[in-house]
């Protein structure tokens, strides 16, 4: 069995200021994670993901994440926020049941970028 | 330009009355899946398709039915919608992911399609 937990469903910041999007996670087996990106009205984009390679991943407009096996976490930062950052941030966990993949979504975490 | 595609992207229609969304991938994904987005429950998968006339449950499958007769198309059919199945549905491609192999699980999303059911 497998689950996230985005321990915040909305994190407002100013604009220039860092973000920090908290994610945790189990899993039976050694797991992916990614990270999506939700703007209003579109898809899910994806901005970085961690599959067993180094842990500190780059993404894409600046962010990143760390996975932290000891703590069964991979939270998302951005050092200096801009207002085009401002959407909903959903983590993933994608780990194996036999031969298929499956993915399990997080809740989300709606970003607020402000002034 | 590597996309995926559904339609209608609007839809209001009545308690009953059968539906079906359309979803395309042009990237040769074996993979596709269908997700419902409701508000503070994130994503929650429908049906997925491993590959051309393979296809399984996902978390929440009751109401919906899909088929996958060619690779690219992966269609969700409400036959007779209800009003709980108003929400924003989601078409998702991948090359998959298995064990051993190179894949990484990323998923492409469409744009979602809105339905509401009166």
């Amino acid at each position: 069995a497998q689950s996230v937990t985005q321990l915040d469903s909305h994190v407002s910041v100013s604009e220039g200021t860092p973000v920090l999007l908290r994610c945790n996670y189990s899993s039976s087996y050694s797991p992916s994670l990614f990270w999506y990106v939700q703007h209003p009205n579109k898809g899910l984009q994806l901005l970085l993901k961690y599959t067993s390679a180094a842990t500190l991943v780059k993404g894409i407009n600046g962010f990143e994440a760390e996975f932290k096996k000891s703590e069964t976490s991979f939270h998302l930062t951005k050092p200096s926020a801009h207002m085009s950052d401002a959407a909903e941030y959903f983590c993933v966990v994608s780990g194996f049941t036999g031969t298929a993949s499956k993915l399990t979504f997080g809740t989300g975490t709606r970003l607020q970028v402000t002034l | 330009e590597a996309q995926v595609t559904q339609n209608p992207r609007y839809l209001i229609t009545v308690t009953g009355k059968k539906l079906t969304v359309t979803c395309s991938q042009n990237m040769n994904h074996e993979y596709m899946s269908w997700y419902r987005q409701d508000p503070g429950l994130g994503l929650r998968q429908i049906y997925y398709s491993m590959n051309v006339e393979v296809t399984d449950k996902g978390d929440v499958p009751e109401g919906y039915k899909v088929s996958r007769k060619e690779k690219r198309n992966f269609p969700l059919i409400l036959e007779s919608p209800s009003p709980n199945q108003t929400s924003l549905y989601f078409c998702a491609s991948s090359f998959g992911f298995r064990r051993g192999g190179g894949e990484t699980g990323e998923l492409f999303f469409g744009e979602g399609s809105r339905l509401t059911v009166l």
